[in-house]
C-alpha cells in the first residue's frame, strides 16, 4: 500500500513567522506531486503540481520543492498572515495513476 | 467561469438505502474524479470519469459505482449504505484525463448513515 506521510500533523505559528512541513513519499515510479490547501468550510484549493526532480514553484508567500530520488517534498510560507490557517494537504501519483493523499499538516497562526 | 458543484450538500440515510450523489463539473472540464474523506482514512480516491468511461478506480467494493454523462456531469452511487460510509464525498474536475492535472474542488456532499 502507498504510504505518502506528512509531518507535522499539527502546526502553530505565530503571525509573520515563516514556516515549513514535510511531504514523504516512496521514490519509486514517481509521476506528479500535488499540494492542497483546505480552509474549514471550503473546498481543497489546488497549489501546486510539481513532477519533475528538483522542481522549484512559487504562489506568493507560499513555496515548494521538490526532491523525487529522495522522495520528499517541502511547502514553505514566509511571514505567515491568520487566512494562511488551514490544512495543507499532498498527494501522490505513481504510475497507477491514483491520487493518493496525506493525512495533512494542519496550520494555525496565531495573531 | 462557475465552480464545481455538487447535489445535495447534506443526505440523512439510513442503513441498508441507497444514495445517489451529482457532481456537475467547471464549464469546459470532461475528467471527473470522486473521492472519499472520512476523519479516520482521510482523502480516499473513489473513481476518475473521463469521455463517459471509468478510467481508474480506488480500492472501494462493489457498492460504490458511478457514471458520466455526455455534458461531462457525474454521479455516484452507494448501494445498501453502511454506517462506516458516513463521510463527506467530494468530487473535483480537471480539463483533461489523469490525475496530474490540478483538481478542482466542489464543496462536497455530507452523507450521515444511521
Amino acid at each position: 500500500i502507498l504510504n505518502v506521510e506528512q509531518s507535522p500533523q499539527s502546526l502553530h505559528v505565530q503571525e509573520g513567522d515563516s514556516t515549513n512541513f514535510t511531504c514523504s513519499f516512496p521514490s519509486s515510479n514517481f509521476y506528479a506531486l500535488h499540494w492542497y490547501r483546505w480552509e474549514t468550510a471550503k473546498s481543497p484549493e489546488a497549489l501546486f503540481v510539481m513532477t519533475l526532480n528538483g522542481d522549484e514553484k512559487k504562489k506568493g508567500r507560499i513555496s515548494a520543492t521538490l526532491n523525487t530520488k529522495e522522495g520528499y517534498s517541502y511547502l514553505y510560507i514566509k511571514g505567515s498572515q491568520p487566512e494562511d490557517s488551514a490544512t495543507y494537504l499532498c498527494a501522490l501519483i505513481q504510475g497507477a495513476q491514483k491520487l493518493v493523499f496525506g493525512q495533512g499538516t494542519r496550520l494555525t497562526i496565531n495573531p | 467561469k462557475a465552480g464545481v458543484t455538487q447535489t445535495p450538500r447534506y443526505l440523512i440515510k439510513t442503513r441498508g438505502q441507497q444514495v445517489t450523489l451529482s457532481c456537475s463539473p467547471i464549464s469546459g472540464h470532461r475528467s471527473v474524479s470522486w473521492y472519499q474523506q472520512t476523519p479516520g482514512q482521510g482523502l480516499q480516491f473513489l473513481f476518475e470519469y473521463f469521455s463517459e468511461t471509468q478510467r481508474n478506480k480506488g480500492n472501494f467494493p462493489g457498492r460504490f459505482s458511478g457514471r458520466q454523462f455526455s455534458n461531462s456531469r457525474s454521479e455516484m452511487n452507494v448501494s445498501t449504505l453502511e454506517l462506516g460510509d458516513s463521510a463527506l464525498y467530494l468530487c473535483a474536475s480537471s480539463p483533461l484525463p489523469g490525475q496530474a492535472y490540478e483538481q478542482y474542488f466542489g464543496p462536497g456532499t455530507r452523507l450521515t448513515v444511521t
